[in-house]
This record gives structure tokens, sequence and C-alpha cells, in this order.
């Protein structure tokens, strides 16, 4: 089953916007991790936030996390059209496993 | 330098057809993970390897399912007498960090067919 769950399911904006993505876990963890996907491809590491964080950058990425919610949201500036792709955040607790959410859809048409 | 492979990309089955998938990891990386991903939908972990052994199998669907790393670094997953719903993305990942929750590099995947 997967912990994670993205919100939007699917967004669509213009080149030079931002985009921001959400993720609402169910579980205590350790790290949250963003991932993307581009079609067809694997899945590439973008950044991890531990527990005790509470936001980070980098570059035209910011990811925050809110460990009183369970969620944590994922901020792609000056969006470009390279950046199409799938969105996962993906949660590990105290099990081996990493838990990926449905992901989150981001067109940004040039 | 090279990253994660598997082989083959695509592969179509009959079903009741055994299939086997390669996962050739990123040299020296300690850890090894399957995930199986449907369409439109994220990785599901299936299993977990820290070298040779296989720590975690608890996300295996079925026993038709099976796994092995012998020498810590190449794996196969194979799948027994396939049915359509094994229809999936295989996806490997390796680790440097033994228990793989720090950045895990994906191979592209191989897409399971079963008609």
């Amino acid at each position: 089953s997967q912990q994670g769950e993205e919100d939007p399911q699917a967004l669509s904006i213009q080149e030079g916007e931002n985009a921001t993505m959400n993720c609402s876990y169910k579980t205590s963890i350790n790290n949250l991790q963003w991932y993307r996907q581009n079609s067809g491809r694997g899945l590439v590491h973008l950044i991890l936030i531990r527990s005790n964080e509470r936001e980070k950058h980098s570059g035209r990425l910011r990811v925050t996390l809110d460990t009183s919610k369970k969620s944590s949201s994922l901020l792609i500036t000056a969006s470009r059209a390279a950046d199409t792709a799938s969105y996962f955040c993906a949660t590990d607790g105290n099990n081996n496993d990493m838990r990926f959410g449905a992901g989150t859809r981001l067109t940004v048409k040039p | 330098g090279a990253g994660v492979s598997q082989s083959p990309r695509y592969k179509v089955a009959k079903r009741g057809q055994d299939v086997a998938l390669r996962c050739d990891p990123i040299s020296g990386h300690v850890s090894l993970f399957w995930y199986q991903q449907a369409l439109g939908q994220g990785p599901e972990f299936l299993t977990y390897f820290q070298n040779e052994a296989q720590l975690d199998k608890s996300g295996l669907p079925s026993d038709r399912f099976f796994a092995e790393r012998p020498e810590g670094s190449v794996s196969t997953l194979k799948i027994q007498r396939t049915q359509q719903e094994d229809s999936a993305v295989y996806l490997c990942a390796s680790s440097l960090d033994p228990r793989g929750v720090l950045a895990q590099y994906f191979g592209p995947g191989t897409r399971l067919l079963v008609l």
C-alpha cells in the first residue's frame, strides 16, 4: 500500500510560472524525499529532507516539511518545459522500505 | 559512471509463462530494491537486499514472485506462471546506504505485458 498522497494529481502551468505540489503521509517518518520521473523512464532523486528539518533548497527547488501535519510541499520556481514529468514523494519509517505516493503529473507549457 | 541498468526493457509473456528480469546496480552499492509500478501509480515496494541477503520480501504479492542476488551485485526477479495482473513496470534501484533510505538510484525499468 502507498504511504503518501500527492496533491494535485495533475498540474498544468505556463513556462516561467511556479509549481507547487503537496504530499501528505500517514505514519511517522525519518526522512522524506522527492523524486521526478520522466515518461517511460526511471525515477531521479531530487531532494531529501530529514524529519528535524523544516525547509530545504536545491537550485530552483524548495521543499518544506511539517511533521505536525504530516505533510510536505515541493515548489519549483521559474518552471521550464523540461520540468514536465511526474513528481513523487517517498517516505521511510522504521521499516526497510520506502513508500511512494501516486504522484503529481506536471505539465509545463512552452 | 554507469547507472543502474535493467534488462530486458520490454517483455511480452503469455499467461502462465515464467519470466526473469535482471538488474545491474551501480558498482559498490550495498542495497538493492525492486518495485512494481502500475500505470499512473507510484512505485510499490517488493523486496530489498543488503549485499546478498534478502532482508525484506514483504512486498512480494505472491509466492510466484522470487528474487535473488547471489553474489551481492546483479539481481534477478523471477515471476512464475505469470498472470495478467502482473503486467506493470518493474523498477530496480540501488543505494550506497545499507538501508537505502537515503538517495536511491533507479534503473529505466522493465515493462512487462502479460497477455
